[in-house]
């Protein structure tokens, strides 16, 4: 099994560019995670969606759409990049909602310039 | 005030030492989780806890409830053992997909 894999692992836009972010988990799991790593903050969750066909908001969605394409692929676009939006990115996924274990994705870094 | 906080910040050991790490955490909770990031970025869950302690191999994770506290321990630290260590928790009711990080305590352990 891969687990989770996420594409690209690099990224460079300018402002204004919109780009799709790409995860996949080949493990059966019901709820994907997108989270973004500042440096001296905690992982923070951008969207979920806790099973196929659902998704929600997390901390800081602005900004960001997703598509929970099927149950293995959950996909964040950025419409219109900006500097504030240059992080890591990393995708996640857990059997269900209420499961305690999450599976982490390489993650994605991105640069706005 | 962040809802998770982690101490120390950073900490660095000599090879076979015995390391704890810290975590406070302000708001009422359902689970408790400790992470390891590997320095190429990889981050990789140890433990889940929702009471008590839970071992494996030179791993130690506590967690007390009425304290709001964890802890992880590392016993006979390794150079591999060189990572960033983050707490997390799981917000109640149970049940609710969302997790609140802390920032991270980065460990390094020298030979």
């Amino acid at each position: 099994n891969a687990g989770v894999t996420q594409t690209p692992k690099f990224q460079v836009l300018k402002t204004g560019q919109s780009m799709t972010l790409q995860c996949a988990q080949d493990m059966n799991h019901n709820s994907m995670y997108w989270y973004r790593q500042d440096p001296g903050m905690g992982l923070r969750l951008i969207y979920y969606s806790a099973s196929e066909g659902t998704t929600d908001k997390g901390e800081v969605p602005n900004g960001y759409n997703v598509s929970r394409l099927n149950k293995r692929e959950f996909s964040l676009r950025l419409e219109s990049a900006a500097p504030s939006q240059t992080s890591v990115y990393f995708c996640a996924s857990t059997v269900t909602a209420s499961t305690d274990t999450q599976y982490f994705g390489p993650g994605t870094r991105l640069t706005v310039l | 005030k962040n809802e998770v906080e982690q101490s120390p910040q950073n900490l660095t050991a000599q090879e076979g030492e015995f390391i704890t790490i810290n975590c406070s955490y302000s708001v009422g909770i359902s689970a408790l989780h400790w992470l390891q990031q590997h320095p190429g970025g990889g981050i990789v869950s140890l433990f889940m806890l929702s009471s008590g302690k839970k071992k494996h191999g030179r791993l130690i994770a506590t967690i007390n409830i009425q304290e709001k506290h964890s802890s992880l321990h590392i016993t006979a630290s390794h150079p591999r053992d060189s990572a960033v260590y983050i707490c997390a928790v799981r917000l109640k009711p149970w049940g609710t997909d969302k997790l609140i990080f802390g920032t991270g305590t980065r460990l390094q352990v020298f030979p």
